[in-house]
């Protein structure tokens, strides 16, 4: 199968922690790549691989996998994490790729 | 500094076909394991992802869009092209291109990979009416 599956909307009170997941078949033999995209703005990568950040992402975001379930966690959400997110991952049959529905975060 | 930016027509006729260039900077398209994605994203809705094509010149494609779309590069000009025939009203959206890399890693003798679109243009919005 080629979806990938997110939660439409997901909310978190300031300073406390939220997992956004992702589930897929491809997810249990690739690894998802994770973006935030605000309003009026190119998505921005914020997890890949295993557990990687880029420079200039905050540490409280974090990833982790588990059979066809990609998370993303953040740790003490802050205003500014309000945004959608996505996955992304290379299909199984390794001829495309394909992004989550989106998962918009409201931070209460 | 790497930087990516898309061109391209603002508003197209339907049947028409779209050509968008992503001129790129900072990279070399002939750089080991390095590779660019279109994604389109309609208004409102979410991230879809086009065509893909690698140093290499191996190419992907949606599996919606493999008819209508192609994906080509020029390594001496630093661009990358899509063409997409017979666009429609529904194509409408903001346009993007992405760089691609990717790694893996050798987990019990089994291989697992990795991919991210780690810089992206700025967007181009096209428009498709009559």
């Amino acid at each position: 199968s080629s979806e990938l599956t997110q939660d439409s909307v997901v909310s978190v009170a300031l300073g406390q922690t939220v997992r956004i997941t992702c589930q897929g078949d491809s997810l249990r033999t690739n690894y998802a790549s994770w973006y935030q995209q605000k309003p009026g703005q190119a998505p921005v990568l914020v997890i890949y691989g295993k557990n990687n950040r880029p420079s200039g992402i905050p540490d409280r975001f974090s990833g982790s996998r588990s059979g066809n379930t990609a998370s993303l966690t953040i740790t003490g959400a802050q205003a500014e994490d309000e945004a959608d997110y996505y996955c992304n991952c290379r299909d199984s049959s390794d001829k495309h790729w394909v992004f989550g529905g989106g998962t918009k975060l409201t931070v209460l | 500094q790497v930087t990516l930016k898309e061109s391209g027509p603002v508003l197209v006729k339907p049947t028409e076909t779209l050509t968008l260039t992503c001129a790129v900077s900072g990279f070399s398209l002939s750089n080991d394991r390095v590779g660019v994605s279109w994604i389109r994203q309609p208004p409102g809705k979410a991230l879809d992802w086009l065509a893909h094509i690698f140093w290499t010149d191996e190419k992907f494609y949606s599996t919606s869009l493999k008819n209508r779309v192609a994906i080509s590069k020029d390594t001496s000009k630093s661009q990358v092209v899509l063409t997409m025939t017979n666009m429609d009203p529904v194509d409408t959206g903001t346009y993007y291109c992405a760089r691609m890399l990717y790694g893996y890693y050798d987990v019990s003798g089994v291989r697992y990979s990795y991919y991210y679109l780690d810089v992206w243009g700025k967007g181009t919005t096209v428009t498709v009416s009559s």
